[in-house]
């Protein structure tokens, strides 16, 4: 059964370093999404990415976040000078559109 | 703009009674909606979905819910809770945005404990 897979599944990382979440989503879905999920809070969107650019942002997703569509099956999510408050778990999801979107597993960040 | 409002954050049940998951749900057009499960440390999975076909709609693990457009819920229930089921519960709808591009909306979610 097909699967949307993110990597990594644990990310450490040093307050102010760049960090690049990685997403290989459905290979015939054409809207990816990006959500985050603070420890014992509620899921979050970020973004959501469709016909090569973004479709719609939050206003968590500012100008330190940037997505990409590097090749015809990574979808990225890059934050560029990590803060404490970024460590969540980050969920990457795509669909076709009307149908449920399918999640990845997430990758858990931690910023020290 | 869409909206999902999940109205309980916490519910208790003990084992073998029923489940109750309420979910309103606001949208400007023809939504469809989902309810997805998160096991402890776990990612999202899909439990049922509402896409404009039968109203009543069954999913994994016994789950169903019904879609009232009178109402604007879309309740997710379970005629018997097993410990199993003990988890968070997300209630999601799927719509166009004014911008013309779909986007999915999470409601804020609900702590199932299932006593024995």
């Amino acid at each position: 059964e097909p699967e949307v897979t993110q990597t990594p599944s644990h990310q450490v990382t040093q307050m102010g370093q760049e960090v690049i979440l990685r997403c290989v989503p459905i290979s015939n879905h054409l809207y990816f999404y990006w959500y985050r999920q603070i420890l014992g809070q509620k899921v979050e969107f970020l973004v959501s990415f469709y016909n090569n650019e973004i479709s719609e942002k939050s206003e968590i997703f500012d100008d330190q976040f940037s997505v990409e569509r590097p090749d015809g099956s990574n979808f990225t999510l890059k934050i560029r000078s990590t803060k404490l408050e970024d460590s969540a778990m980050y969920f990457c999801a795509s669909n076709t559109g009307e149908d449920e979107a399918f999640f990845g597993q997430g990758t858990r960040l931690t910023v020290v | 703009a869409q909206s999902v409002t999940q109205l309980d954050s916490h519910v208790s049940v003990s084992e073998g009674t029923p489940v109750l998951l309420r979910c309103n749900y606001s949208s400007s057009y023809s939504p469809s909606l989902f309810w997805y499960v998160q096991h402890p440390n776990k990612g999202l999975q899909l439990l049922l979905k509402y896409t404009s076909a039968a109203t009543l709609v069954k999913g994994i693990n016994g789950f169903e819910a019904e879609f009232k457009k009178s109402e604007t819920s879309f309740h997710l229930t379970k005629p018997s809770a097993h410990m199993s089921d003990a988890a968070e519960y997300f209630c999601v709808v799927s719509d166009f945005m004014d911008t013309g591009r779909r986007a999915l909306t999470f409601g804020s979610g609900t702590r199932l404990q299932v006593q024995p």
